[in-house]
């Protein structure tokens, strides 16, 4: 159980372009989602937190309108980096926590998306 | 100083090594304790969870947290090529409700030579 579906898993983009990525629950519903990215041989780093039907809570120093959070149902979040640039080049991964689990429950995570700017 | 503290390594050890990884960190209010195992190019995957204080035994995964120094181990017995791997340890406290968010260490890289 607890499956959570990323895609696409690896992208290349030309600057300037924007690109949208999808977080999936694929065996429960995720009321939370959250979005992390990762930079080589560094720890995953939250940027923003997203709630089904509700606006995303960024986290400090991350752009809300560089990267666009969309929760729109129980099984679906979208991240989109608009106007990418290649400091955007990175591993964004996202995870879940559904309806029934507990707040201190730990979370299940995509297998991520590698972004590549050029 | 940040809140969790973890060797970046990278710690290379035998086939059949037990392996110790270790995080300490400083907020006193986390009380769960998580251990993620990350491949190369892979979202991590969860290996360990524990609450509050003691050991947890999980097939040749051990996790130990000591509350009072702040401090969380992971042990790896009889250890595997196929170990080798990022190990992340993660823990979050009891607020936030459903939006609780789980602070990571930046991992350790494990290499097992076979």
């Amino acid at each position: 159980g607890a499956v959570v579906s990323q895609h696409p898993s690896w992208v290349i983009c030309k600057s300037g372009t924007s690109v949208k990525i999808e977080c999936r629950s694929l065996d429960f519903q995720a009321t939370t989602m959250f979005w992390y990215r990762q930079f080589p041989k560094q720890s995953l780093m939250l940027m923003a937190t997203s709630n089904e039907g509700s606006k995303a809570t960024y986290e400090q120093g991350v752009e809300k309108d560089k990267f666009l959070i969309n929760h729109a149902s129980l099984t679906l979040s979208t991240l989109t980096v608009t106007s990418a640039h290649p400091e955007d080049s990175s591993f964004y991964i996202c995870s879940a926590r559904g309806r029934q689990a507990a707040y201190n429950s730990p979370l299940h995570f995509g297998n991520g998306t590698r972004l590549t700017v050029t | 100083q940040k809140e969790v503290e973890q060797d970046p390594g990278p710690l290379s050890v035998p086939e059949g090594a037990i392996v110790s990884l270790n995080c300490t960190y400083s907020n006193s209010a986390f009380q769960y304790f998580m251990w993620y195992r990350q491949y190369s190019r892979k979202g991590p995957e969860l290996l360990m969870y524990t609450y509050s204080s003691g050991n947890k035994e999980d097939g040749r995964f051990t996790a130990q947290v000591d509350k009072s120094s702040k401090y969380i181990s992971l042990f790896i017995r009889d250890s595997q090529p196929s170990d080798s791997a990022t190990y992340l340890c993660a823990m979050s406290s009891n607020y936030g409700g459903a939006t609780n968010k789980l602070i990571f260490g930046t991992g350790t890289l494990l290499a097992v030579q076979p």
